[in-house]
């Protein structure tokens, strides 16, 4: 069965400064990846996912995400953050088939002045 | 497009007391699924069903019962309400995961006290 960690429980960064949010799956083979994000209240909203070829995807709201199988990461990243990316983010691993996504514990990022 | 919508947003029930959460979506998804969320734990799936007619038991269905008569709707019943039920429940819809690139829909949350 899959499973994920994301390693950081919270992260504090200011405003216009860089991200990067850390994710590990376990999966022996190739997984579905995604990450979503939660702002207070509200439910989860997909921001990327992979599947297979470019390495490097492109999501909403300027995040961005590279799966490195050597590494089984799947890490988020955003060159400059707004006071608006403050909100809890959720890295899931799928497999084929029927079984569900699998989600990690959450990251929440504070963004500072 | 309302999405996955779900009832009550709100709800506080005393111990031993049930009630149903509702989950409705309107994209013809087959696959439904209900979600708690508790601090520091990320989600834990309860129940997931992949059609009309089909149910499943996901990490942690003890004290809690689904039905899925149609593919819009999602119930989730909790019979006999405890403390350790006290969560927020999110219901979520995919088209079919099979088909590699359908991710989840989620709805706002309700958020359930038990006192």
């Amino acid at each position: 069965a899959q499973s994920v960690t994301q390693p950081d429980i919270h992260i504090t960064v200011s405003e216009g400064a860089s991200l990067e949010l850390r994710c590990n799956y376990s999966y022996g083979a190739t997984p579905y990846l995604f990450w979503y994000v939660q702002s207070p209240g509200q439910g989860l909203q997909l921001l990327l996912k992979y599947f297979s070829g470019d390495t490097l995807v492109q999501g909403i709201k300027g995040f961005e995400a590279e799966f490195k199988r050597s590494q089984s990461s799947f890490n988020l990243r955003k060159p400059s953050v707004h006071w608006s990316d403050a909100a809890e983010y959720f890295c899931a691993v799928g497999a084929p088939g029927n079984t569900p996504l699998v989600f990690g514990k959450g990251t929440r990022l504070s963004v500072i002045a | 497009n309302a999405g996955v919508t779900q009832t009550p947003k709100f709800r506080i029930l005393k111990i031993g007391q049930s009630m149903t959460l509702q989950c409705t979506q309107d994209m013809n998804h087959n696959y439904m699924y209900w979600y708690r969320q508790d601090p520091g734990m990320g989600l834990k799936l309860i129940y997931y069903s992949v059609g009309a007619g089909i149910t499943d038991k996901g990490e942690v269905p003890n004290g809690y019962n689904v039905s899925r008569s149609t593919t819009e709707d999602f119930p989730l019943r909790l019979e006999l309400a405890a403390p350790s039920q006290t969560s927020v429940y999110f219901c979520a819809s995919s088209k079919d995961p099979r088909n590699s690139n359908q991710p989840q829909h989620f709805g706002d949350g309700t958020r359930l006290s038990i006192l």
